[in-house]
């Protein structure tokens, strides 16, 4: 059973700070790793994808990955209100058939 | 960025009653479709996977018979929750890809939420 390990939260963190968020997976296959961002009632959106070892940067966020240690993260610089929703890593599958597995999620709270 | 639309956004059915949601991709011809389902506070999990022309791929323990997939041309698919019960009440979201896709042009529909009494 492939697997995406996620902190359900909430994490709670004051405007400004930085967030971090983080996921660990079991398929060591897997070659592709993402993060959504998910409103309440809303479907997902993509926020990052990682393919390669290391950091990944795009605006106020930054994937990291550590294929070996099977470890995801993202984080959110300069965290907003507007930030506050639930964030779910899920990894790409090393089959062949694209499927995605998507951890539980964890909520993050930034607070005014 | 490409757009994929569902149908309808909410419905609420009695118990024993058909339910069809449609899920179509706007302005890209998308080879496959992804159905998932989440229950509250739960993550997202995959039911099925259906490519254009070709019978649908379900997860394990998804019956394929109460949840009918059809994805008949490169714009629509539709799931069809058969015989809905009350535990299938649930967020019903799809998800698209067009041919060629990386695997992270995976492009989500809003989702239709099913409430079952």
């Amino acid at each position: 059973q492939k697997e995406v390990e996620q902190n359900s939260g909430p994490l709670s963190v004051p405007e400004g700070a930085i967030a971090s968020l983080n996921c660990t997976y079991s398929d060591r296959g897997s070659q592709s790793f993402f993060w959504y961002r998910q409103y309440s009632g809303k479907s997902p959106e993509l926020i990052m994808f990682i393919y390669s070892n290391g950091d990944k940067e795009d605006g106020r966020f930054t994937a990291q990955l550590n294929k070996a240690s099977q470890y995801v993260s993202l984080l959110i610089r300069d965290s907003q209100p507007s930030d506050s929703a639930t964030y779910l890593c899920a990894g790409g599958d090393s089959g062949g058939y694209q499927k995605v597995t998507f951890g539980i999620g964890t909520k993050l709270q930034v607070i005014p | 960025g490409a757009v994929v639309s569902q149908h309808p956004s909410w419905v609420i059915c009695k118990s024993g009653t058909s339910v069809k949601i449609e899920c179509r991709s706007l302005d890209f011809q998308a080879t496959t479709m992804f159905w998932y389902r989440q229950f509250p506070k739960q993550s997202l999990m995959l039911m099925a996977t259906s490519n254009e022309g070709s019978k649908a791929t379900y997860e394990q323990g998804v019956e394929k018979d109460k949840f009918l997939i059809n994805h008949a041309s490169l714009t629509l698919s539709t799931l069809t929750v058969t015989s809905a019960h009350p535990e299938d009440s649930s967020f019903y979201i799809c998800s698209a890809r067009g041919s060629g896709s990386s695997v992270h042009e995976q492009f989500f529909g809003p989702g239709t939420r099913l409430t079952v009494l």
